[in-house]
């Protein structure tokens, strides 16, 4: 299997503030990564597919990069509604895994 | 608009089989790959496997021999069935459809199964 591993686990930030989340994967994985976002009691929601296309809906301020084994996910600028955690997902070869997520709390 | 809505107990007894449904609205599942997601309270995300409407399934390793994902189109359903369960079963099951190879984007809301002993 494909392990994932995000950092950090968890970061406190305030409104406004940049984040950058990384997820790394334990081979290659080309471009097939993508990042999604959990409240609590919710189910995640996709963010970015294809490791740096906007799924439709999703804010511009959201931005996803990388190739191979290591990813990024940018938050430009933190808005109160994107306090959660934040988990990649790789689906280059099965079975699909996921990081163990950030959690993105308010300073 | 696609919704997914699973349905089954909430408590499972210990070495019995765990059972859920998942309706889909807004689409046919004949139309895209459905998966189902698990959750551990408080941790993280573990992919079960995934049904195609040509009988197609693929089950992670994990839970291969556990698991069973059965489609029926004539009432837009699939279910999950995974045997011998133990309180590491214990999870919230999140059923989940699939586009562009493996990326998911309409979940359900959800359903917390309990294995008690």
């Amino acid at each position: 299997d494909i392990q994932l591993t995000q950092s950090p686990s968890f970061l406190s930030a305030s409104v406004g503030d940049r984040v950058t989340i990384t997820c790394r994967a334990s081979q290659g994985i080309d471009h097939y990564l993508a990042w999604y976002q959990q409240k609590p009691g919710k189910a995640p929601k996709l963010l970015i597919y294809a490791a740096s296309t906007l799924q439709s809906g999703v804010p511009s301020r959201f931005s996803g990069s990388g190739s191979g084994t290591e990813f990024t996910l940018t938050i430009s600028s933190l808005q109160p509604e994107d306090f959660a955690t934040y988990y990649c997902q790789q689906l280059n070869s099965y079975p699909f895994t996921f990081g163990p997520g950030t959690t993105v709390e308010i300073k | 608009q696609v919704q997914l809505q699973e349905s089954g107990p909430g408590l499972v007894k210990s070495s019995e089989t765990l059972s859920l449904t998942c309706t889909v609205s807004g689409v046919s599942i004949s139309s895209y790959y459905w998966s189902w997601i698990r959750q551990p309270p408080g941790r993280g995300l573990e992919w079960i496997g995934y049904f195609y409407y040509s009988g197609s399934t693929n089950y992670n390793p994990s839970l291969k021999s556990r698991v069973t994902i059965v489609a029926d189109a004539s009432k837009n359903q699939f279910s999950l069935r995974l045997s011998s369960v133990t309180a590491a079963d214990t999870a919230v099951y999140y059923c989940a459809r699939e586009i562009y190879g493996g990326n998911f984007d309409y979940w359900g809301q959800g359903a917390l199964v309990t294995v008690s002993s």
